[in-house]
């Protein structure tokens, strides 16, 4: 069974620093994986999905990175701001649509 | 606006009442899925469906029932509620192996 799990747990930073949050999972058969963010008490904005056939994805100041052979997923952000504080979820698909997510990195970004 | 909707959005109940939570999607996605969110658990998936008519378990389905009639609906019912699913509940929607969209949750407490 497939298991997601993310390091850290949380992390405080100042504004504009560059940074890594990590996700791996134990089985390399994934369809894809996906990269969210969690506002708390919100609903979950999908923010890069990369395909098993693909090796990274960016947008704006994010970019995620897939080795399925290490069955390992990193999330980073360029020049961190107050705004990209949430908690950040990354969850795989391994068998079309059953999806498992691992319990996420709290980010706060410190003005 | 593109959009998945859920209500209600709070619900309080009592032990056995059984209840329904809808999930509505105006993208025409084939697909549909029901996550349950819970502190140091996270989040776990309770069904899927790839299509009307078609619906699976995902890890946590007891207790749960489901159903796909129409494309743009897939309803959770909760036969006999019990104090262990209190929980927020989020419901997605995706094309084929594409990114997810969640609806804003539903906060359900069962007394």
């Amino acid at each position: 069974k497939q298991e997601v799990t993310q390091i850290p747990a949380a992390l405080s930073v100042p504004e504009g620093e560059n940074l890594v949050l990590n996700c791996s999972f134990t089985d390399s058969a994934i369809y894809n994986l996906q990269w969210f963010r969690q506002d708390p008490g919100k609903g979950l904005t999908s923010l890069l999905l990369i395909q098993s056939s693909q090796r990274e994805q960016t947008s704006g100041r994010l970019n995620a990175s897939l080795d399925k052979s290490s069955g390992r997923s990193t999330l980073y952000i360029a020049a961190s701001q107050p705004g990209d504080s949430a908690t950040y979820l990354c969850a795989s698909d391994n068998y079309g649509q059953n999806f498992v997510f691992g319990p996420g990195t709290r980010l706060s970004v410190l003005p | 606006e593109a959009q998945v909707t859920q209500n209600p959005r709070y619900l309080i109940t009592v032990t056995g009442k059984k209840l329904t939570v809808t999930c509505s999607q105006n993208m025409n996605h084939e697909y549909m899925s029901w996550y349950r969110q819970d502190p140091g658990l996270g989040l776990r998936q309770i069904y899927y469906s790839m299509n009307v008519e078609v619906t699976d378990k995902g890890d946590v389905p007891e207790g749960y029932k489901v159903s796909r009639k129409e494309k743009r609906n897939f309803p959770l019912i909760l036969e006999s509620p019990s104090p262990n699913q209190t929980s927020l509940y989020f419901c997605a929607s995706s094309t084929a192996w594409n990114e997810q969209f969640f609806g804003p949750g539903t906060r359900l407490t069962v007394l």
